[in-house]
């Protein structure tokens, strides 16, 4: 199948930075990129769908001047916590859409 | 939107038994419905799926159902062994997207030896 790797595979921040992810798909072009939020023991929340060189759209609930996500190319899309709180910390997982969903092996974000 | 709903949250099985888990949801326009294994701390994967001309499709010891009437499906594994233990999510499409997606709450499955 289809490979998406993400970058950073954990990440620890103070409370108030910032932190980008990256998520690129390596042997295909996604047209469309997923995030999405995973806290423990819960299911995946779908946080926003990423379109290259479109805006974002955002799923109800999610601040999007605080998870600001760019799809500049086909292969690469970018979640960047602003101001990162410690109720931020979880795990994020992006996926490339190429007939099916393909998902990256996640992000474990921890905020002190 | 589309309302995503699995039972049961919790599944203990002894080896070599069957599982079931069952999913409703709530978007009769929804045409696709894959199911995703995910073991701790990793990626979710794509163990099957099943699109809405199809009432039941199987791969070796996984099956799955779809009563679209009912907006109902479920998945079935037969002759579970100790690596089926994960957690499984069902996920139904958002209206016709084949790839936008909206998951399950979850079931940790655990087999026993």
């Amino acid at each position: 199948g289809a490979v998406v790797s993400q970058h950073p595979s954990w990440v620890i921040c103070k409370s108030g930075t910032s932190v980008k992810i990256e998520c690129r798909s390596l042997d295909f072009q996604a047209t469309t990129m997923f995030w999405y939020r995973q806290f423990p023991k819960q299911s995946l929340m779908l946080m926003a769908t990423s379109n290259e060189g479109s805006k974002a759209t955002y799923e109800q609930g999610v601040e999007k001047d605080k998870f600001l996500i760019n799809h500049a190319s086909l292969t690469l899309s970018t979640l960047t916590v602003t101001s990162a709180h410690p109720e931020d910390s979880s795990f994020y997982i992006c996926s490339g859409s190429y007939n099916e969903q393909f998902f990256g092996p996640g992000t474990r974000l921890t905020v002190l | 939107g589309e309302n995503v709903e699995q039972h049961p949250s919790t599944l203990s099985v002894q080896e070599g038994d069957s599982a079931v888990i069952k999913c409703t949801y709530s978007d009769s326009a929804s045409n696709y419905f894959p199911w995703y294994k995910q073991e701790l701390g990793k990626r979710p994967q794509l163990i099957i799926d099943i699109r809405s001309n199809v009432g039941e499709k199987k791969d070796q010891r996984i099956a799955v159902t779809l009563n679209k009437t009912a907006k109902h499906f479920s998945l079935h594994i037969t002759e579970t062994q100790p690596e089926d233990s994960a957690v499984y999510f069902c996920a139904a499409s958002i209206g016709t997207s084949y790839d936008k997606v909206i998951f399950g709450p979850g079931t940790s499955l655990s087999v026993i030896p």
